[in-house]
């Protein structure tokens, strides 16, 4: 158990609709990443926040969006769905600014019909 | 921009074989180079790292990889390999260049090991 907690686990959905993933991070974590596991993709960044600020962006649509709270557990929204957002998404957590290790939580696998 | 290749999409080996699971990356600035592994239904779990210093770093599970500058690649081995490392192995690469975020970490498109009994 990496300490990264992920809800739902499992997500379908229809197409056009909108999506909340949510993460909490490991205690005492600040950076909270987001990551898109696709087949044709592989595994792709999406965004980090530190402390409650956006750190760095990826290849992340415009019609995602994340945010972090003041408790650090973080939501990545998804709206607009298309078929091709289908995937597992990954949150993980790291104390500082990454290098060192990151945690990853077992992800949310979403699919979009 | 840096890109990470690996060689091999899939590898099956026997039992107790040695293994060893490519990894070629691309980089204009230093890297710190990662092996990252997917057990089945679960999330990524970090088996290696290389920051600086020896060029040989051992992780867990019995695993090491060297790293080589000249020829740009970190490849992963094991001596010996059990039923229990079957999973996906990924290597990714990030750097240290200003203002990027250390967290950004870009994947290689993983290997699946197969041990086969």
């Amino acid at each position: 158990d990496s300490g990264v907690t992920q809800t739902p686990k499992h997500l379908i959905t229809a197409t056009g609709q909108r999506v909340t993933l949510r993460c909490s991070p490991r205690s005492g974590d600040l950076s909270v990443y987001w990551y898109q596991q696709s087949l044709d993709q592989g595994l792709q960044f999406l965004i980090q926040y530190y402390n409650g600020e956006e750190r760095a962006k990826g290849n992340i649509l415009e019609r995602f969006s994340a945010q972090q709270f003041p408790d650090l557990h973080s939501e990545l929204n998804l709206s607009s769905l298309e078929l091709g957002d289908s995937a597992l998404y990954f949150c993980a957590s790291s104390v500082g600014s990454g290098y060192e290790k990151l945690f990853f939580g077992s992800g949310t696998q979403l699919s979009v019909l | 921009a840096q890109s990470v290749t690996q060689l091999d999409s899939q590898v099956p080996v026997f039992e107790e074989a040695p293994v060893e699971l490519r990894c070629n990356y691309s980089s204009s600035v230093s890297v710190y180079l990662f092996w990252y592994v997917q057990y089945p239904n679960q999330g990524l779990q970090l088996l290696l790292k290389y920051l600086s210093g020896s060029t040989l770093v051992k992780g867990i599970n019995g695993f090491e990889a060297e790293f080589n500058k000249s020829q740009t690649s970190f490849h992963l081995r094991k001596p010996s390999v059990h039923i229990s490392d079957t999973a996906e192995y990924f290597c990714a690469v990030t750097t240290n260049a200003g203002g990027t975020s250390y967290g950004k970490l870009t994947f290689g498109q993983g290997t699946i090991l197969t041990v086969h009994p």
